[in-house]
């Protein structure tokens, strides 16, 4: 049972445009939603995360929306670098409790010079 | 530098030799956990810890164990592995409360023949 699904195992985009990473998730009790990066060899790192009383994150050039009707978040990166390829996962957690992580399945972004 | 370290990084086995993955973090942080990551299922937890000598099970905890003597050292400990367990791990860890990004190590590639 994939609380948490992003769709699509790879995207490739041409550099200096906009990518859009997807996310949709199952589970309405999910509260708070977050954005990893990680690159080969290397653990994922925080990128940004929104909070479900917000629809939008912004921090340099990447923005995170959240559609909590349709229960989809996307990350959007503008404009794309070539240091941006890398596997992204979103993931969510719910506020009360163990405030456990749930990730998708990831995405492989190549920024494409 | 604030950091999670894992060792080894790389480990080769034999099904049924009983292995220990040690994970530190110098940041103080109550809350450490387990991941696991496999292709097409995303970073799924084993374990995690709120606090010392506080253990529960993730979502795939069958056939490893844990436990938290000290506040930074967080070992996972595959008693009788298996080819199964073939997989990438991450150690994670963050401070208690309302803080959800969490600290990766850089993972440790285990493969068990």
């Amino acid at each position: 049972d994939q609380q948490v699904k992003q769709n699509s195992p790879s995207l490739s985009v041409q550099e200096g445009r906009i990518s859009i990473l997807n996310c949709d998730y199952t589970n309405s009790m999910f509260d708070y939603f977050l954005w990893y990066k990680k690159y080969p060899a290397e653990g994922p790192t925080f990128l940004i995360s929104i909070s479900s009383i917000k629809d939008k994150n912004e921090d340099g050039r990447f923005t995170v929306f959240l559609n909590k009707s349709a229960k989809h978040l996307s990350l959007h990166i503008v404009p794309s670098q070539p240091g941006d390829s890398a596997v992204y996962f979103c993931a969510a957690s719910v506020v009360q409790g163990a405030q456990k992580l749930v990730f998708g399945q990831g995405t492989r972004l190549t920024i494409n010079p | 530098e604030a950091q999670v370290t894992q060792n080894p990084r790389y480990l080769i086995t034999v099904t049924g030799k009983k292995l220990t993955v040690t994970c530190s973090q110098n940041m103080n942080h109550e809350y450490m956990s387990w991941y696991r990551q496999d292709p097409g299922l995303g970073l799924r937890q084993i374990y995690y810890s709120m606090n010392v000598e506080v253990t529960d099970k993730g979502d795939v905890p069958e056939g490893y164990k844990v436990s938290r003597k000290e506040k930074r050292n967080f070992p996972l400990i595959l008693e009788s592995p298996s080819p199964n367990q073939t997989s990438l791990y991450f150690c994670a860890s963050r401070p208690q409360g309302l803080a959800y990004e969490q600290y990766f190590g850089p993972g440790t590639r285990l493969t068990v023949t």
